[in-house]
């Protein structure tokens, strides 16, 4: 158990609606990171969170992702107008301010058809 | 930029071989370096760290050492199982003076077989 739960595992959508994924944090946790894993390769990282401020966006994340952690425990990551380019397991992890290690969730696999 | 490069798989080994897979990686400053695995389903986990130069993250058997003067983290071990069987991925996170966020640069990843 990493202390991390992701809402859904799966979901599969067609080109042009919206998604919104929900990362649930069963600990406190000061930072919280979202990545992008595609088939093949290892994640990239999206955006991150220390408390409920959003820091730092990665240039992968264009004007259709958004991302918010209101109250500084769980966050949502919302896929305006989906391609299927956005096909990919989405992920969140979490870390301490003053540990190294980030903890995985298990991931939400987006199908866009 | 910071980047990680390792080996390509598949890499298929049989039971009680020696494992290694190779990881360089580039970046400024002092990076924290990782190891982690993905099982057949199931999730990152982290399996080891370092956290300076010469320092050796080791679990479950693995083992790698932070090497400076080579910019390299390879994994080792000495006598893998059937289930080894895996993904691997090496990362680095960026030193944390200079206000960096902390964020995650992952190889591509090595796929290990173990064949009994």
């Amino acid at each position: 158990d990493t202390g991390v739960s992701q809402d859904p595992r799966h979901k599969i959508t067609k080109r042009g609606q919206n998604v919104t994924f929900r990362c649930d944090p069963i600990s406190e946790h000061n930072r919280l990171y979202w990545y992008r894993q595609t088939l093949g390769q290892g994640p990239e990282f999206l955006t991150y969170f220390q408390n409920e401020a959003q820091l730092e966006k990665s240039r992968l994340l264009s004007d259709r992702f958004s991302a918010e952690r209101p109250k500084g425990s769980f966050s949502t990551l919302e896929i305006q107008r989906t391609e299927q380019g956005d096909s990919a397991m989405y992920l969140c992890a979490l870390k301490d301010r003053l540990g190294y290690e980030q903890y995985f969730g298990p991931g939400t696999r987006l199908t866009v058809t | 930029g910071n980047s990680v490069t390792q080996m390509e798989g598949p890499v298929t080994l049989s039971e009680e071989a020696f494992l290694t897979i190779n990881c360089t990686y580039t970046a400024t400053g002092y990076p924290s370096l990782f190891w982690y695995v993905q099982y057949p389903g199931e999730g990152l986990q982290l399996l080891l760290k370092a956290t300076k130069a010469d320092d050796k993250g080791s679990n479950k058997g693995f083992e790698a050492t932070y090497r400076k003067e080579t910019t390299s983290f390879h994994l080792e071990k000495g006598s893998v199982q059937v289930s080894d069987s895996a993904v691997y991925f090496c990362a680095l996170q960026e030193g944390n003076y200079g206000g960096s966020q902390g964020n995650l640069i992952f190889g591509k990843g090595t796929k290990l077989s173990v064949k009994p």
